[in-house]
């Protein structure tokens, strides 16, 4: 099956500086890439995806970017604020009901 | 209605209970699944219903057994579970195949 690395497992920002998150898959078929937000507590939700016919995506400060070639992609939240802190989630999955998780990444905003 | 509904939100029960995790939604979502996060871990799919019928069942024990009534509704009937089946389960929909989930809020299982 699809197996999903995700790096780093922790990140430590000051607020106002970016984050990058990144995540490598295995399956060269896997064709749709959400990332997920968990706050403490609280439920996952969708931040963002990207679908396989596509280089880049932007939502405010939020872009992922994606590299076919390489199997890679990857989370860039730019002027990071306290609310962002959470466990960020990327995923992948092809053409199926299935989604492929990451391990996960802890995010932690310094004010 | 953008949400899913989960109920219980929290549930403690004996290995030798019998009880139902209710999950639903209106968006007119095509897909439901049923996840077991545990803690500081990405959530674990158990079983899909795509269209109202079972598509996928990950090899989850029998003491869990699934149910869609409707295409609004997923069930999840609990029975002699184990202690290591305690964490938070996830109910969430989708439009169809590779779109993005609208999860639940939840039901934190307790098994003592």
């Amino acid at each position: 099956g699809e197996n999903v690395e995700q790096h780093p497992s922790t990140l430590s920002v000051q607020e106002g500086d970016s984050a990058v998150i990144k995540c490598t898959y295995s399956d060269s078929a896997s064709n749709y890439f959400p990332w997920y937000k968990q706050e403490l507590g609280k439920r996952p939700q969708l931040i963002i995806d990207i679908r396989s016919n596509v280089g880049e995506k932007k939502d405010q400060r939020i872009a992922v970017t994606l590299n076919k070639t390489a199997k890679h992609f990857s989370l860039h939240i730019t002027e990071t604020q306290p609310e962002d802190s959470a466990v960020y989630f990327c995923a992948a999955s092809k053409n199926d009901y299935k989604l492929s998780f990451g391990a996960g990444t802890t995010v932690t905003v310094r004010a | 209605d953008t949400e899913v509904t989960q109920t219980p939100k929290h549930l403690v029960m004996g290995m030798t209970n019998k009880k139902s995790l209710k999950c639903e939604q209106h968006m007119g979502h095509r897909a439901m699944y049923w996840y077991k996060q545990k803690a500081k871990k990405p959530p674990e799919l158990m079983f899909v219903y795509s269209y109202e019928k079972l598509s996928i069942n990950e090899s989850v024990p029998s003491r869990f057994s699934p149910e869609c009534p409707n295409s609004s509704l997923l069930n999840l009937h609990l029975h002699a579970l184990q202690p290591e089946d305690s964490a938070l389960y996830l109910c969430a929909s989708s439009q169809d195949r590779d779109y993005g989930y609208t999860f639940g809020s939840g039901t934190r299982l307790t098994v003592v």
